[in-house]
């Protein structure tokens, strides 16, 4: 399976720490996404970073790529208690199909 | 404004009964997706669709059906066969691929199965 798989599975955190978040994935991809999924929600998508960069910010995110280790992390800085959520990463495997990983259920604590 | 639409949110299933989940977009997104998510467990492709009346079985597609008569429907038939169907099920669409890998997914906010 190419299917990702994010560590930590859980994290708790203060508000207004960071928090980091990281994935692996198992073969050769052409990008990799970060979804959010709030409880007994549908995902979004937050951020997709290509093969070819190996880093890429969106606000308070920020995701790395290492192809070479087939590995990305997501960083979100100063986090809120908003933030609460689970995250998880997307990897294609064939045209228009993605892997989903098991995730990592986020909480910040106000 | 544009999304996706899945109902109903919940939806009960007795023994021996097909049940239907609706999944509707005014995206205009050629592609259409159907998961299922397990507690503790990722989601999981059931089917996909990247044009009208042509769709692909994913990693777990024994005991489900589709159909795609229309762009901005894909509706997933929990058949009978599907022996432990509880779960929460996600529908979610995107424009095929560009030159350069996927598009983004875009999600409904789901509908949790359970049998009576």
């Amino acid at each position: 399976s190419q299917q990702g798989e994010e560590d930590p599975q859980a994290l708790s955190i203060q508000e207004g720490e960071n928090a980091t978040m990281n994935c692996s994935y198992k073969t050769s991809i052409n990008n990799l996404q970060w979804y959010r999924q709030n409880s007994g929600r549908g995902l979004v998508h937050l951020i997709l970073i290509r093969s070819n960069e190996r880093e890429k910010h969106s606000g308070r995110l920020r995701v790395t790529l290492d192809t070479s280790k087939k590995s990305s992390s997501l960083l979100i800085t100063a986090s809120r208690a908003a933030d609460t959520a689970s995250y998880f990463c997307a990897t294609e495997s064939a045209r228009n199909q993605f892997y989903f990983g098991t995730g990592t259920s986020l909480t910040v604590i106000p | 404004d544009g999304g996706i639409t899945q109902s109903p949110k919940y939806l009960f299933r007795k023994e021996g009964q097909n049940v239907t989940l609706s999944c509707e977009q005014n995206l205009n997104h050629d592609a259409m997706y159907w998961y299922r998510q397990d507690p503790g467990q990722g989601l999981r492709l059931i089917y996909y669709s990247q044009i009208v009346n042509d769709f692909q079985k994913g990693d777990i597609a024994e005991g489900y059906s589709v159909s795609r008569e229309k762009k901005e429907s894909f509706p997933l038939t929990v058949t009978s066969a599907q022996k432990n169907p509880t779960a929460f099920y996600l529908c979610a669409s995107s424009r095929n691929l560009d030159w350069l890998g996927n598009q983004p997914q875009h999600f409904g906010d789901g509908t949790r199965l359970s049998i009576l």
